[in-house]
Order: C-alpha cells, then structure tokens, then sequence
C-alpha cells in the first residue's frame, strides 16, 4: 500500500512554544490529507482537511489560529501547534487519500506530543 | 449526523478461535468503509477498505462485509494469533465530504497463547 510517513513520532515541549509536525506521502501524490486527534483510550477526531494549494478546512470547534496547517507541495502537509499548553498534548495522526476521493485512506505513524 | 459504534469495546479469546467485530452507523449514506489495525501508540494500518460498490473484501485470514441498508459492516478474523491483538478501528465516510472518515470507538482485541 501507500506509505505516509509523519515526522517526529515523539516531541516534548515547554509551555507556550510551538511545535511543528510533518507529514508527508512518500509514494503518491496527495491533493488532500487529514489531520486527527487522539486522546487516550479513545478514537480519532478529525481536526482539520488540509487542501494543497489553499487554505485549510476545520472542524467545528478547532481553533484555526492555535492550529496551523500548511499544504505547500503535492507530497507534504504540516501541522503547527502554535503557543503550546498542557492540554494540547495528545497523539496527532495525519492521513491522505491514495488516489483522490473515495478511494483508500492511509495514515502515518502518529505524533505523541507531551507539553510540560 | 454521522455516528460509527463498534462493538464489543473489547474482546479476549484463546488462539486458535475464529471471532466477528461489529461495526454500525446512523448514517446509511454512508460511502465507503474502511478497517484499521492500530497497535498501542502507534498509527494506523489499513486491513481492508469496502467501497461503495461492494459489499465484502478479503484479504487472507481477515474478511469485511458491509451492509448499507441496515447500517452495518462486520470485520471476521479466522484462526486467530497472539500477533492479531491490537485494536480495530472501523470508519466511513459520507459521499460528496470530501473523504473525511468518521470513526468508531474501536474494539481492543487480546488473543491469548
């Protein structure tokens, strides 16, 4: 299968910086990917679709100025936790589709973020 | 509004058994269906994707059927092995959304030797 590959797998930060996370499609190229949120012993929550090329797409209730995604190429999407806090740290899962919509949805390794 | 439940929440059997994970949504626009593999802090593996056409897909021991009219898709797992605990997660996404997925809570699997 398609192969995303999500950069760094662990990160711990201090309170009130900002940390950046990359995801990138090693294999295909993708127009769209997703951002996901996961807390403990629970599932994932989309966080925003980011659109290559445009602005990004956020769920109701996900602070766009707190997380900023950029899509700049075809093959790579990152997600900035600006002003880090306690409560941010959680596990961050990109995705993309492999072929447009409606088509397979391959995830990467995941972000553990730990804010202190 | 789209909502994904799986059940059980999780699920112990000796090795050697042959087990079924639920899966149901509220939805039944619902477009295509997707299982994942998640092992403990890690992402996610794609097992296998049902897509709107279809109604079932195999791939070796795993087996997924997907029935829209009564909002339900099942995840078989033949033979299991210690090597199948993980958790499953099963998700949808709803035609002209933009492929965004909608998951369930995901059922914890242990399979003892």
């Amino acid at each position: 299968g398609a192969v995303v590959s999500q950069h760094p797998s662990r990160v711990i930060c201090k309170s009130g910086t900002s940390v950046k996370i990359e995801c990138r499609s090693l294999d295909f190229q993708a127009t769209t990917m997703f951002w996901y949120r996961q807390f403990p012993k629970q599932s994932l929550m989309l966080m925003a679709t980011s659109n290559e090329g445009s602005k990004a797409t956020y769920e109701q209730g996900v602070e766009k100025d707190k997380f900023l995604i950029n899509h700049a190429s075809l093959t790579l999407s990152t997600l900035t936790v600006t002003s880090a806090h306690p409560e941010d740290s959680s596990f961050y899962i990109c995705s993309a589709l492999s072929g447009g919509l409606n088509t397979e949805a391959f995830f990467g390794q995941g972000t553990r973020l730990t804010v202190v | 509004k789209q909502e994904v439940t799986q059940i059980p929440a999780a699920l112990s059997v000796p090795e050697g058994e042959n087990l079924v994970l639920n899966c149901s949504f509220t939805d039944s626009a619902i477009y295509n269906l997707q299982w994942f593999r998640q092992d403990p802090g890690k992402g996610l593996t794609s097992l296998l994707l049902i897509q709107s056409s279809q109604r079932e897909q195999t791939s070796g021991r795993l087996n997924a059927s997907l029935d829209k009219s009564s909002g339900r898709s099942t995840l078989y797992i033949a033979a299991s092995q210690p090597g199948d605990s993980a958790t499953y997660l099963c998700a949808g996404d709803i035609y002209n959304q933009g492929g965004k997925l909608i998951f369930g809570q995901g059922t914890e699997l242990s399979v003892k030797p």
